[in-house]
């Protein structure tokens, strides 16, 4: 495997449901990311993890939850979401080096689509 | 609040033509610029970076950046029908975390 890889690449899920996205990094970067995709709307940045330690929030919702537990996997835990919150989600990695990073790597996205 | 800007077309060019798209960024202190190509139904794929006033070349890429205007553009040479997608302008500054435009729709029509 390289690049990127995330699982699923289509999700569709009831209101009350918990599901998890899978991200999963094979360039030896130090820094991923999660981001929303809406039509129409630029990319959100919703949660970053650097060297495995979450450096930012954006504000998001509580029924996002992240988790990282080493530097090769990030998953988002989904519970109780909204329709709104239907889109693509798409996870990448960087590596960041004083401060300064070189382009990012994203993943294929999960298609969520909240019924 | 950091924003960057772009036309979201879509831009129609002829197969062959110059493809010229566009961006505009509020944060002076910016200073790493990105362009995505993002295909429909596919995730964004970096195609160029610039962090000198000046141009950049890559193939048939060319990124352009004027720091005084705070604007970056991509130039297609020759483009081909395949070169049909979004692209997306990203701009990062103090923090290293870009703040990405809304995306140029570009056609190459045959």
């Amino acid at each position: 495997e390289t690049g990127v890889t995330q699982t699923p690449r289509h999700l569709v899920m009831g209101m009350t449901n918990k599901k998890s996205l899978k991200c999963e990094q094979h360039l030896g970067h130090n820094a991923m990311y999660w981001y929303k995709q809406s039509a129409k709307k630029p990319l959100e940045l919703m949660f970053v993890y650097n060297f495995k330690e979450q450096t930012e929030n954006n504000s998001v919702p509580s029924r996002f939850s992240p988790e990282c537990p080493n530097s090769s996997h990030l998953f988002l835990h989904l519970h109780t979401l909204q329709p709104e919150d239907s889109a693509l989600y798409l996870c990448a990695s960087s590596q960041e080096s004083e401060g300064q990073i070189y382009g990012y790597t994203f993943g294929s996205g999960t298609r969520l689509t909240v019924v | 609040q950091k924003e960057v800007e772009q036309n979201s077309g879509p831009l129609s060019v002829p197969e062959g033509a110059i493809a010229s798209l566009n961006c505009t960024y509020s944060d002076r202190g910016s200073q790493s610029f990105f362009w995505y190509r993002q295909y429909s139904g596919k995730s964004p794929e970096l195609i160029m970076f610039i962090y000198s006033n000046g141009d950049k070349e890559d193939g048939r890429f060319t990124a352009q950046l004027n720091k005084a205007s705070q604007y970056v553009s991509l130039l297609i040479r020759d483009s081909q029908p395949s070169d049909s997608a979004t692209y997306l302008c990203a701009a990062s500054g103090g923090s290293y975390i870009p703040t990405f435009g809304r995306g140029t729709s570009l056609i190459v029509h045959p």
